[in-house]
């Protein structure tokens, strides 16, 4: 069965860093694309990254493109959105899901809920 | 690529037909001939669930309710026959090009 788990989430200070996991079973992140997408609270969804159809590359939304990167760990099959210079208008639920068909999010989870505050 | 729903509310009558409309600012095709445009449910509290994939192609387990049409920048997704469970916000996807991008979603509530 396909699933996706996310962790890591939390209260950080603005300019601070954190890590998101996304542990996934049923599939391997080194050879399918994952997508991180965000929801502000209230508000609607926004795409955050990917890894691409094959989970070999990287791409990210212009909104946070050169603050957040996409690493993986095939070992324990994560991938990981490393949040760095954090704002307030980053603080959202964030999700992450598995790509098919269609080159979209099908498998998603429950989300890990980041808090950006002083 | 800008995505743009309408309506941004939409109050319909149980068992009532619904529309939502959604824009691309580019043509969604892509070399492939394939267009990625996609929709998605997210009821209150849950995560989203994909509901069509590819313009029209139906998720597995969706109901048959639910379609989708369209081309190059101007799509649809139509439910023929509102439920209660139907509630929530809708929102369209282009997965044509990186980024990807949303629409600003549609609230569907029952009259």
């Amino acid at each position: 069965e396909i699933q996706v788990v996310e962790s890591g989430g939390g209260l950080v200070q603005p300019g601070g860093s954190l890590r998101l996991s996304c542990t996934a079973s049923g599939f391997s992140v080194a050879n399918y694309g994952v997508s991180w997408i965000r929801q502000l609270p209230g508000k609607g969804l926004e795409w955050v990254a990917a890894t691409g159809y094959n989970g070999e590359n990287a791409y990210y939304a212009d909104s946070v493109y050169g603050r957040f990167t996409l690493s993986k760990d095939p070992s324990e099959n994560i991938l990981y959105l490393e949040m760095g210079s954090v704002r307030v208008d980053d603080t959202a639920t964030y999700y992450c899901a598995k790509e098919t068909l269609g080159a979209s999010p099908q498998y998603w989870g429950q989300g890990t809920a980041v808090i950006v505050s002083s | 690529f800008v995505m743009t729903q309408s309506p941004v509310s939409l109050p319909v009558t149980l068992g009532q037909a619904a529309s939502i409309s959604c824009r691309s600012s580019q043509s969604l095709v892509y070399d492939d001939g394939n267009t990625y445009l996609n929709w998605f449910h997210q009821r209150p509290g849950q995560s989203p669930r994909r509901l069509i994939y590819e313009v029209s192609k139906r998720e597995s387990g969706v109901p048959d309710r639910f379609s989708g049409s369209g081309s190059g920048t101007d799509f649809t997704l139509k439910i023929s026959r509102v439920e209660a469970e139907d509630v929530g916000l809708y929102y369209c996807m282009q997965a044509t090009i990186w980024p990807r991008t949303f629409g600003q979603g549609t609230r569907l509530e029952i009259k």
